[in-house]
């Protein structure tokens, strides 16, 4: 079965370091999506992709977060300047269509922690 | 996106069927009912959806009430791995981009 591979799976960096949180989705998927759960909390949505641009973005994901598809394959967050709030888990997640059959199917997930 | 109302947490005894309700009063009618669950911390795995008629596949079945007002996620011979978070999200279908909104879901345990 097809999966959302995510890399790392924990990361651990300094307040104010860059971190690039990265993912491959699903290859014949369109739709592209980075998601967050701070520890024992909701899962919130960042910011959805599609057609090499942003489709929307929550209030979360402010300028210190940036999204790119470089190569038609990985798909990747930024965090630019990291805060002891961005210490979360990332999900990222694909889609194949509007109306697909099998809903979105999430990645496994990266740990970032923030020290 | 409608709101949706589920209880906080539900046992099941292992090999039993699991019936877990949502109540969503105020979906339209272009929205759909999905299921989600959450192992542990993993990612959030899709389970089901549907729209108006009763659904089955091969993880679940979904029964939604003839006003859509409602739904039962019905997990028919549960085992000690389907112990996670389910979610219910009512969402429209027709936009790719369209974002899941979670809540806080039910906390199902299955009881060895």
């Amino acid at each position: 079965e097809p999966e959302v591979t995510q890399t790392p799976s924990h990361q651990v960096t300094q307040m104010g370091q860059e971190v690039i949180l990265r993912c491959v989705p699903i290859s014949n998927h369109l739709y592209f999506y980075w998601y967050r759960q701070i520890l024992g909390q909701k899962v919130e949505f960042l910011v959805s992709f599609y057609n090499n641009e942003i489709s929307e973005k929550s209030e979360i994901f402010d300028d210190q977060f940036s999204v790119e598809r470089p190569d038609g394959s990985n798909f990747t967050l930024k965090i630019r300047s990291t805060k002891l709030e961005d210490s979360a888990m990332y999900f990222c997640a694909s889609l194949r269509n509007p109306g697909s059959d099998y809903g979105y199917t999430f990645g496994s997930g990266t740990r970032l922690t923030v020290v | 996106d409608a709101k949706t109302t589920q209880p906080t947490s539900m046992d099941c005894a292992e090999g039993r069927a699991a019936n877990l309700p949502c109540n969503h009063s105020t979906i339209s009618g272009n929205e759909y009912v999905y299921w989600y669950r959450q192992i542990h911390s993993q990612g959030p795995q899709y389970i089901i959806h549907g729209l108006k008629n009763n659904e089955t596949n091969e993880m679940a079945s979904l029964i939604i009430t003839e006003d859509r007002k409602s739904s039962t996620l019905i997990l028919p011979h549960a085992t000690l791995r389907d112990t996670a978070v389910y979610y219910c999200i009512v969402r429209a279908a027709n936009f790719g981009n369209e974002k899941l909104t979670f809540g806080t879901g039910t906390r199902l345990t299955i009881i060895p």
